[in-house]
């Protein structure tokens, strides 16, 4: 199986600051990963699917790239409505698998 | 409008099984697939198995494999994921989530229910 491994753990920035979310992966999953996010006491919800598409509703301060075993999602200005955990997951080979998480904090 | 509506929360000793329902409204049912997810209490989320509501194909997560039937009803466009031989690792939160209908395309979760708590515990 892919394991995704998400850094830094957590994040604890200013409004209007740049985050900036990274995901490895232990081998390619070509442009196949996606990012949830996820607030306290919610369904998590879809953010980016294969790399750098955004999904439906999904302001354009979030934005994903990457390719291969590294991929990257930028949030470009932080709002405290931003404040969640983060997940990548990739959805190249089953079973499908997802990174730990990253949290951000709005200080 | 468009969602997924969960079945309640359950609550079920060792041993015992548990039916999660996901109702879907406001899209064609068949049109898409459904993963199921749960995630325990403070952690990270964990896929299950996803089921497509076009043909009925499976494809379950291999821990799961011996013990997990996932279904879909086309007349009440309703999902369900029955989890058996309970244990106490398995108190989760467990969610449905609209996936795509072949599996080739599947793992894009682009509606989510509001999760289902199922606790086990004697």
């Amino acid at each position: 199986e892919i394991v995704l491994t998400q850094s830094p753990a957590t994040l604890s920035l200013s409004p209007g600051e740049r985050a900036t979310l990274s995901c490895r992966a232990s081998q390619s999953v070509s442009r196949y990963l996606v990012w949830h996010q996820q607030k306290p006491g919610q369904a998590p919800r879809l953010l980016i699917y294969d790399a750098s598409n955004r999904a439906t509703g999904i302001p354009a301060r979030f934005s994903g790239s990457g390719s291969g075993t590294d991929f990257t999602l930028t949030i470009s200005s932080l709002e405290p409505e931003d404040s969640a955990v983060y997940y990548c997951q990739q959805r190249v080979n089953w079973p499908l698998t997802f990174g730990g998480g990253t949290k951000v904090e709005i200080k | 409008q468009v969602q997924l509506v969960q079945s309640g929360a359950e609550v079920k000793k060792p041993g015992a099984s548990v039916r999660v329902s996901c109702k879907a409204s406001g899209y064609t049912f068949a049109g898409y697939g459904f993963s199921w997810l749960r995630q325990a209490p403070g952690q990270g989320l964990e896929w299950m198995g996803w089921i497509s509501a076009y043909n009925g194909n499976t494809k379950y997560e291999q821990k799961f494999q011996d013990r997990v039937t996932m279904t879909t009803d086309t007349s009440t466009s309703t999902a369900y994921m029955e989890l058996r031989s309970l244990g106490s690792d398995d108190t989760a939160m467990y969610y449905c989530a609209r996936d795509q209908r072949e599996p080739s395309a599947a793992g894009v979760f682009d509606l989510w229910g509001q999760g289902t708590l199922v606790t086990v515990s004697s």
